[in-house]
């Protein structure tokens, strides 16, 4: 069964560093989105990306961060200088559509996420 | 703006019996979908089910189920005949726009033997 893949599994920084975090989206979904949860919190919206382009973005999405679609397979998230809070569990979803949850295939799949501790 | 809340932060149930998680939801929207996910301790987000605005018949799968009211603005997720694998959190979640999923602070489920 196809899934969403994320690589490393586990990233340790310094305050400051840049960071990339690798995901493999399900090959034939066109919607990408990244979300991050805090340890013991619930499961926060960062961005969208569709069409190379982002659709969407939280308040949490400032000038830190950026996504990219460097080729046809893969899908990043770069925090440029990372603080302390951006230490959490970091998501990658894809789906195969976006029509506002009225049909199943707008189902958003997760990968198994990227644990970011920053020191 | 939709909103989603789960009111039980934990749930201690006996293997074997069913169990009910409880989702409310709020949406001025007329066509949404709600979605039940399973983050067990190793972290990993998995999704068990998913109910359209417009369904007429409460989803199942497998031994998921979600009993959706419409009226009541409720999705609540039915876990029949619970293993001991079940122990997880379980978040509930809800489309907003057309981009992104809010979620409910979850509940975690413990079954025990």
């Amino acid at each position: 069964e196809p899934e969403v893949t994320q690589t490393p599994s586990h990233q340790v920084t310094q305050m400051g560093q840049e960071v990339i975090l690798r995901c493999v989206p399900i090959s034939n979904h066109l919607y990408f989105y990244w979300y991050r949860q805090i340890l013991g919190q619930k499961v926060e919206f960062l961005v969208s990306f569709y069409n190379n382009e982002i659709s969407e973005k939280s308040e949490i999405f400032d000038d830190q961060f950026s996504v990219e679609r460097p080729d046809g397979s893969n899908f990043t998230l770069k925090i440029r200088s990372t603080k302390l809070e951006d230490s959490a569990m970091y998501f990658c979803a894809s789906s195969d559509l976006s029509s506002g949850g009225a049909l199943p295939t707008d189902t958003q799949y997760f990968g198994p996420g990227t644990r970011l501790t920053v020191l | 703006a939709q909103k989603i809340t789960q009111t039980q932060p934990g749930m201690f149930v006996q293997e074997k019996e069913a169990v009910t998680l409880d989702c409310t939801y709020d949406t001025s929207d007329p066509s949404y979908g709600l979605f039940w996910y399973k983050q067990p301790s190793s972290g990993e987000m998995i999704f068990l089910i998913y109910q359209g605005s417009y369904d007429q018949q409460n989803a199942t799968e497998g031994r998921y189920s979600l009993n959706f009211q419409k009226a009541r603005k409720s999705a609540n997720l039915v876990i029949s005949a619970s293993q001991l694998g079940d122990s997880a959190m379980y978040f509930c979640a809800i489309f907003q726009g057309a981009q992104k999923l809010v979620f409910g602070q979850g509940t975690r489920l413990t079954i025990n033997p």
